[in-house]
Formats: structure tokens, sequence, C-alpha cells
């Protein structure tokens, strides 16, 4: 069973870069994508972007300039930063191992980061 | 991108089907077999059900089915249970690196 331990702030201020961390347990690091995945309050999910540990990362093209997802494999953690936040982005923040041909699906979930961005 | 459409509330009793759609377009839904669900119930994170339009994950109870047409893809619940209560989205591929979800869907067991 893959496991996933989101960690990180819950509050950011505005302008400055959101940074979260994700710690995959066990041997399956090196045998998924991870996502990053966020969920506006009531609203529904955004996909952020995905890694590979040994590939470049792929972003939405919507975030594209602000979001960083990179790789520790020494570590089995997957971290994104989201520089230049606004109130627009407090969000549920959710990493997941990502499947399929097209690298379209979401398996296994993190518990969610609430990330609120505020002074 | 925009969002995939989904209905906003769908209800049902206990021991009933309801089906809930997903329509997006020949861009994403309609080009691609690779339809996710998921299901979220409050303060959870949320859970896969079916991918590849009509796969289910080891775990996930037959009850789940999914369907393709055109742009539309489709969720199916049989012999609804309370605990089916809970929010339910799709996803699909959009071409170019790029996943799109669905608006989600509130399923309320009566």
């Amino acid at each position: 069973q893959v496991q996933l331990q989101q960690s990180g702030p819950g509050l950011v201020k505005p302008s400055e870069t959101l940074s979260l961390t994700c710690t995959v347990s066990g041997d399956s690091f090196k045998s998924y994508y991870w996502s990053w995945i966020r969920q506006r309050p009531g609203k529904g999910l955004e996909w952020l972007g995905y890694i590979f540990h040994s590939a470049s990362p792929s972003y939405n093209p919507s975030l594209k300039t602000r979001v960083t997802i990179s790789v520790d494999t020494s570590k089995n953690q997957v971290s994104l930063n989201l520089t230049s936040v606004t109130a627009a982005d407090t969000a549920v923040y959710y990493c997941a191992s990502t499947e399929g041909g097209l690298f379209e699906y979401f398996h296994y979930w993190g518990q969610g980061t609430l990330v609120t961005v505020s002074t | 991108q925009s969002a995939l459409t989904q209905p906003a509330s769908v209800s049902g009793s206990p021991g009933q089907s309801i089906t809930i759609s997903c329509t997006g377009t020949s861009g994403d839904v309609g080009d691609y077999d690779v339809v996710s669900w998921y299901q979220q119930h409050p303060g959870k994170a949320p859970k896969l059900m079916l991918y590849e339009v009509t796969k289910r994950p080891s775990g996930v109870s037959d009850r789940f089915t999914g369907s393709k047409s055109g742009n539309t893809a489709s969720l199916t619940i049989s012999g609804l249970r309370a605990d089916d209560e809970a929010d339910y989205y799709c996803s699909s591929y959009a071409g170019h690196t790029n996943y799109v979800f669905g608006s989600g869907t509130s399923v309320t067991v009566l």
C-alpha cells in the first residue's frame, strides 16, 4: 500500500511562496509519477502538475509561470512551490500518485493540506 | 481549459440506481478513453472509483460502473447505500499534458 504524508505551513502571506512536501512511504517512489492537485473552497479539483523521479516536470499551462515541482529521491519526497500567491490560491492541496498510459488517473492521495493566503 | 460539466446534485433512495453525467468536448472526454471518477466525503481526500472509463481499482465495489459515449461519460451507482452519499468528480486527459476535472456532483441518499 502506498502512503503519502503531506507537510508544510497552513498560512502564507500574499506575494510570498507556498511550499509543501509530500513524503511517500515504501519502495514505490520510483514507480509512479506524482501530481499536485488543489481544491479551492467550495470548488472542484485542479491539476497543478506532475513529476517522475528521473524526468522533467509538467505543469498546468494556466499556472506554469508560478509552479515548480521537484523530487528528492534520497527522502522519497515530492515538493510543490507556488510563487507570488494571492487569496485566490487559498485551497486544500493534495499530492497523489499518477498512473495510466497518459498519466491520467490519480490513485493514492495524501491527506491534504489547507493553505490559507492571508496577512 | 474549462471544467467538465456535471450536474450539481443527484439523489436517490437506498437500493436505487443513479447516474452521474460528465460532459466535455472533443478535446478531452471525446478524444480519450481515460475518464476517471473520484468519490470525496466531507473533509477527506478524493478516492479513485473508476479509471479508463470502466475499470475499478482493487477494493471498489462492482456497484460502481462507468461508460462513455461521444463527449459524455457516465458513472452509475447501483444498489445505492447511505455511505455512497458524497461528492463525485470526473476527470479526463485534455491533451498537451493537461488534465481537467469535472465541476462535481453532490449525491444525496434520501
